[in-house]
């Protein structure tokens, strides 16, 4: 079972922000959260990626709350080619040295015209 | 460009027809791992490679092979194609620690 939760479609104008939460309640210390987007059935692409403080990339800024147990992956201005499904994965702490993700069944984001 | 490239993007074949999907990576990672995607199921890991002649399963293995002769190579093997292995397949590779993965653009698999 997946480890975190995610709404399953969101809606978004373009030119906002995006905003996209996730529960990951039985997060462990040493676990990371990761974000992904799947744009249409194409390769997973990765977004970003935090332990505790907040991250910031050229894509997006990951939020993640002082318990850890949730974030919230902001895009800041999102356009018609940011519509994707968004996974929110926390790495498997009992899979040693496989770097298996755990994947849900994510957030379909709709950017609106 | 640093990719993850796999061949082919579509695959149509018939039950019990052997047939491999490549991948091949130019980013010198250790780790490789194959997936699978079906509606309403995410993506489940099928194999993976910690470096060269190291493979081991992931959470469904059966009906698959594959091989890690080389670090940039790792080939998905399909022995007798049954059509419950129709899906979508994605390649991944790493680098150590809590480094990101990069994802092949999938192929596409039908097996009547």
């Amino acid at each position: 079972d997946a480890k975190t939760t995610q709404p399953p479609s969101m809606d978004c104008a373009e030119g906002r922000a995006a905003n996209l939460p996730c529960n990951h309640s039985t997060i462990s210390g040493n676990e990371y959260v990761y974000w992904y987007r799947q744009i249409h059935s194409q390769g997973p692409q990765y977004i970003i990626h935090g332990l505790k403080n907040n991250e910031t990339n050229e894509m997006a800024s990951l939020i993640i709350t002082e318990d850890r147990k949730s974030s919230t992956l902001i895009l800041p201005h999102a356009t018609l080619r940011d519509t994707a499904v968004y996974y929110c994965i926390v790495s498997d702490r009992n899979a040693g040295n496989n770097r298996k993700l755990i994947w849900g069944l994510g957030t379909s984001l709709a950017v609106n015209p | 460009e640093a990719q993850v490239t796999q061949n082919p993007r579509y695959l149509i074949t018939v039950t019990g027809k052997k047939l491999t999907v490549t991948c091949s990576q130019n980013m010198n990672h250790e780790y490789m791992s194959w997936y699978r995607q079906d509606p309403g199921l995410g993506l489940r890991q099928i194999y993976y490679s910690m470096n060269v002649e190291v493979t081991d399963k992931g959470d469904v293995p059966e009906g698959y092979k594959v091989s890690r002769k080389e670090k940039r190579n790792f080939p998905l093997i399909l022995e007798s194609p049954s059509p419950n292995q129709t899906s979508l397949y994605f390649c991944a590779s790493g680098r150590g620690g809590n480094s990101p993965l990069h994802f092949g653009n999938g192929t596409r698999l039908t097996v009547t």
